[in-house]
């Protein structure tokens, strides 16, 4: 079983819609958890990042953590043709970033 | 904030030759550099953790002498693939830690080998 597992997608969603991303995991020690975004031949790009469990709220994007049920989410509201990329969740023990562990990630496109 | 460039951006090489990859930090100092490769649609695979001043720290399976890494300052770490072959044309991605221990990522290098 993987650390992380992430449905690789892809998911196509209409302009406006609401998007959910989920990823699971194994291992109760992680606590801190991130989402990146990445476009087509680019590096990743840091949306979120956030401490244990709980929401975080930033613009038009929210995370999720649910420690109880190794489950994190990704909500991106009134969604956009310029967020279609790969969302990559990651997780990892410390708050070094030595050890972050990342999904496989999740192709998005959002239709116009 | 937070910006890592890398140089080049793509490359196209012989097979046997060696290609150097530079990744820097531009308006803060990573005391920790990563180096990952990434697969068509798979995620990232770290190569290895270089500390400014100290030898690299590879993961299992990669192989040190084909992956030469050097971090001489707090804002420049090398990728040097050694003797390259088909089979290491792939995309590179180097990221820096800040001191808030999270890792900014590069834009990648993508690596063709013929």
């Amino acid at each position: 079983q993987k650390e992380v597992e992430q449905d690789p997608g892809p998911l196509s969603v209409p302009e406006g819609a609401i998007v959910s991303l989920n990823c699971t995991y194994s291992n109760s020690a992680f606590q801190y958890f991130m989402w990146y975004r990445q476009y087509s031949r680019k590096g990743p790009e840091l949306l979120m990042y956030t401490y244990s469990s709980g929401n975080k709220e930033d613009g038009r994007f929210t995370a999720q953590v649910d420690k109880s049920s190794k489950y994190i989410s990704l909500f991106i509201r009134d969604s956009q043709p310029s967020d279609s990329a790969t969302y990559l969740c990651a997780m990892s023990e410390d708050s070094s970033a030595s050890k972050i562990i990342f999904g496989s990630g999740t192709r998005l496109s959002i239709r116009p | 904030g937070a910006v890592v460039s890398q140089h080049p951006s793509r490359v196209i090489c012989k097979s046997g030759t060696s290609v150097k990859i530079e990744c820097r930090s531009l308006d803060f100092q990573a005391t920790t550099m990563f180096w990952y490769r990434q697969f068509p649609k798979k995620s990232l695979m770290l190569m290895a953790t270089s500390n400014e001043g100290s030898k690299a720290t590879y993961e299992q399976g990669v192989e040190k002498d084909k992956f030469l890494i050097n971090h001489a300052s707090l804002t420049l770490s090398t990728l040097t693939v050694t003797s390259a072959h088909p089979e290491d044309s792939s995309f590179y991605i180097c990221s820096a830690g800040d001191y808030k221990e999270t890792q900014y990522f590069g834009p990648g290098t993508r690596l063709l080998v013929l």
